[in-house]
């Protein structure tokens, strides 16, 4: 069975700009959460969905947002980008939200110039 | 604030040697507990998790971790390291009342000497 694919795997981006990134998650499962991943702080949570209502959210600015379609994929956007916004960007995918097992992606590195 | 601890930033042991890495979680009700690891460039693997009745649990690739309430913690242990265990390992939580948003702590980066 397919893992959670995510594309692209790499972006680079001038500051200023947007980008969407995708992720396509396993077959089967409803639920797409997003994460940061920075040398600075770490693995941080950006936001789940499910049934393409977004059911959480972390503590980011409104540039960053999602959605979630009715085949389950997700993509998440960043608008107005900064340099600290340069990072690994992971998806990670479970049956439901209340199924905590979480299989990840590749994830997108993005790069902010 | 829900937090998880991981004190060890980096750690070294020979191949073959045994391994512990250290968690700590925060918060008064026990969370789900998972550790995964992640090898350079890739997401993250989960190698095993805990929500409750044995305290002791088995992974993938022959690691195990033991839940200890009274400590907080949630230690990973393998018995002996292969070289290809060289990766960073992160340990998670999902607190009470967050759905399934994972907590991480800040990993700990092993190297295997031959």
């Amino acid at each position: 069975k397919a893992g959670v694919t995510q594309t692209p795997r790499y972006l680079i981006k001038t500051r200023g700009q947007q980008v969407t990134l995708s992720c396509s998650p396993i077959s089967g499962h409803r639920s797409v959460s997003w994460y940061q991943q920075t040398p600075g702080q770490g693995l941080q949570f950006l936001f789940e969905y499910f049934s393409e209502t977004q059911r959480n959210k972390g503590n980011f600015p409104g540039r960053f947002s999602g959605r979630q379609f009715s085949n389950s994929r997700s993509e998440m956007n960043v608008s107005t980008l900064e340099l600290g916004d340069s990072a690994l960007y992971l998806c990670a995918s479970s049956l439901s939200t209340s199924n905590t097992e979480a299989f990840f992606g590749q994830g997108t590195r993005l790069t902010v110039v | 604030a829900q937090s998880v601890t991981q004190p060890d930033i980096h750690i070294t042991v020979s191949e073959g040697a045994s391994l512990e890495l250290r968690c700590n979680y925060s918060y008064g009700a026990t969370p789900y507990l998972f550790w995964y690891v992640q090898s350079p460039g890739q997401g993250l693997q989960l190698l095993l998790k805990y929500f409750s009745g044995d305290t002791l649990v088995q992974g993938i690739k022959g690691f195990e971790a033991e839940f200890k309430r009274s400590q907080s913690s949630f230690n990973l242990r393998k018995p002996s390291v292969h070289w290809s265990d060289a990766a960073e390992y992160f340990c998670a939580a999902i607190y009470t009342g967050t759905a399934s948003k994972l907590t991480f702590g800040t990993g700990t980066r092993l190297q295997v000497t031959l």
